[in-house]
């Protein structure tokens, strides 16, 4: 899958506790993008990076930070996990101007 | 501000017809468009994309059409097979200021034999 990995595969969380996502790439792509994905809604942008520590809110990113502090790991963080953040999580890495590569994505369940 | 949409949620054809399936897109500065298929439980595949230079691009049995006057993308798909069946999505950017890609809500394609 395009030299992209995301981990865990599957989390299951309580409320309130600090939860970190992994994707980590092996293609050198600049950029790299969170997505979560829920019924009805498609894939929504949480953050994206375009190179190491640089890095820009998407559409729903309240609630979520990132880092990236080399070129093939991008972190996303929920500080405290609420129950609104279960989901299914979507890393994603593209090269300047070309299509972005997805992982086989994190499923994150809340309780 | 910047949203992709998608006409039909649900397209059901049978094996063998051609399917179309239609995007919306609102900013008119999107000069990038994707179409990605998504099968249950995996990360979305990268079918086609579609720069704004063009009107249309072919692939293998995949078509993209792109009307920038009405701000429309099309995907269609020859003689439609059992494995087409997934959730097709397209996507939209904004080239080179903002490599943001924002996507739709999704259509479920159904193939029945």
């Amino acid at each position: 899958d395009a030299g992209i990995t995301q981990s865990p595969r599957h989390k299951v969380t309580e409320t309130g506790t600090p939860v970190t996502l992994r994707c980590h790439q092996t293609e050198n792509h600049r950029y790299m993008y969170w997505y979560r994905q829920d019924p009805g809604h498609g894939l929504r942008l949480i953050h994206y990076s375009y190179g190491v520590k640089d890095t820009d809110k998407g559409e729903v990113s309240d609630g979520y930070s990132v880092s990236r502090s080399k070129t093939e790991d991008f972190l996303l963080t929920l500080e405290s996990a609420t129950s609104s953040q279960t989901s299914v999580y979507f890393c994603a890495i593209a090269g300047q101007g070309v299509e972005a590569f997805f992982g086989q994505g994190t499923r994150l369940t809340v309780v | 501000g910047e949203s992709v949409g998608l006409h039909l949620p649900t397209l059901s054809v049978q094996e063998g017809d051609n399917s179309i399936i239609n995007c919306a897109y609102s900013n008119s500065a999107s000069d990038y468009f994707i179409w990605y298929k998504q099968e249950s439980g995996k990360g979305p595949q990268f079918i086609i994309d579609i720069r704004s230079n063009m009107d249309k691009r072919q692939g293998q049995r995949v078509t993209v059409l792109l009307n920038k006057t009405v701000k429309h993308l099309s995907l269609q798909i020859a003689a439609t097979q059992p494995g087409d069946s997934a959730v097709y999505f397209c996507a939209e950017n904004i080239l080179p200021k903002d490599d943001k890609l924002i996507f739709g809500t999704g259509t479920r394609l159904q193939v029945f034999p």
